[in-house]
């Protein structure tokens, strides 16, 4: 099964760019690299998709090397409103693999 | 559009006890799913559909029902409920499973 894994937390200043990294070494060649941002008792909120090379939308940026063994989010000039969980979702459940969820990144931004 | 609502949103149940978590979506979506999320967590998908009549298990799916009938709704039933069934669910909806998912408020459950 595809199993992803970033940082359990990272901090991070208002106007700075934050870069998340995680890591999903048997990724199959189906899969998408899906990143979604969650706010407490919230549900999930879709950030950017991306397969290969790199995906810009106007929230942020997805960075995914030939390997696709990683893939790295980007959020350019980040507020204090962007404090919050960042989860990495690789799996396509057209195949044998599932929906696999990692655990989770928690940025925290201060002013 | 309301999106995927759920209902209810907090729920307590005994040991034991059953009940049916709600869920509704108005995007004319093909995919809807169930996941649960434990405290400090990620999500763990419950069960699946890829349309009216056709569902699928997910990663976690004992002590768990689930059905569509319709393209809108897809309700999850709990028999039976265990004290490691208290957490936070989510229901969510995609067009296709390529596509982002549409997550729901969620329903708070503890069992006790």
């Amino acid at each position: 099964l595809a199993k992803t894994t970033q940082p359990i937390s990272m901090d991070s200043y208002e106007g700075q760019e934050v870069n998340i990294t995680c890591s999903h070494n048997n990724i199959a060649t189906n899969d998408y690299i899906t990143w979604y941002q969650q706010f407490p008792s919230q549900g999930p909120r879709f950030i950017i998709q991306g397969y290969k090379t790199k995906v810009t939308n106007e929230v942020a940026s997805l960075f995914i090397p030939a390997d696709r063994k990683s893939s790295t989010l980007s959020l350019p000039r980040v507020s204090l409103s962007d404090t919050a969980v960042y989860y990495c979702l690789v799996g396509d459940i057209r195949s044998n693999y599932q929906l696999i969820w990692g655990a989770g990144t928690k940025l925290i931004i201060k002013p | 559009n309301a999106g995927v609502t759920q209902t209810p949103k907090f729920r307590i149940l005994k040991i034991g006890q059953s009940m049916t978590l709600q869920c509704a979506q108005d995007m004319n979506h093909n995919y809807m799913y169930w996941y649960r999320q434990d405290p400090g967590m990620g999500l763990k998908l419950i069960y699946y559909s890829v349309g009216a009549g056709i569902t699928d298990k997910g990663e976690v799916p004992n002590g768990y029902n689930v059905s569509r009938s319709t393209t809108e709704d897809f309700p999850l039933r709990l028999e039976l409920a265990a004290p490691s069934q208290t957490s936070v669910y989510f229901c969510a909806s995609s067009k296709e499973v390529w596509n982002e998912q549409f997550f729901g408020p969620g329903t708070r459950l503890t069992v006790l």
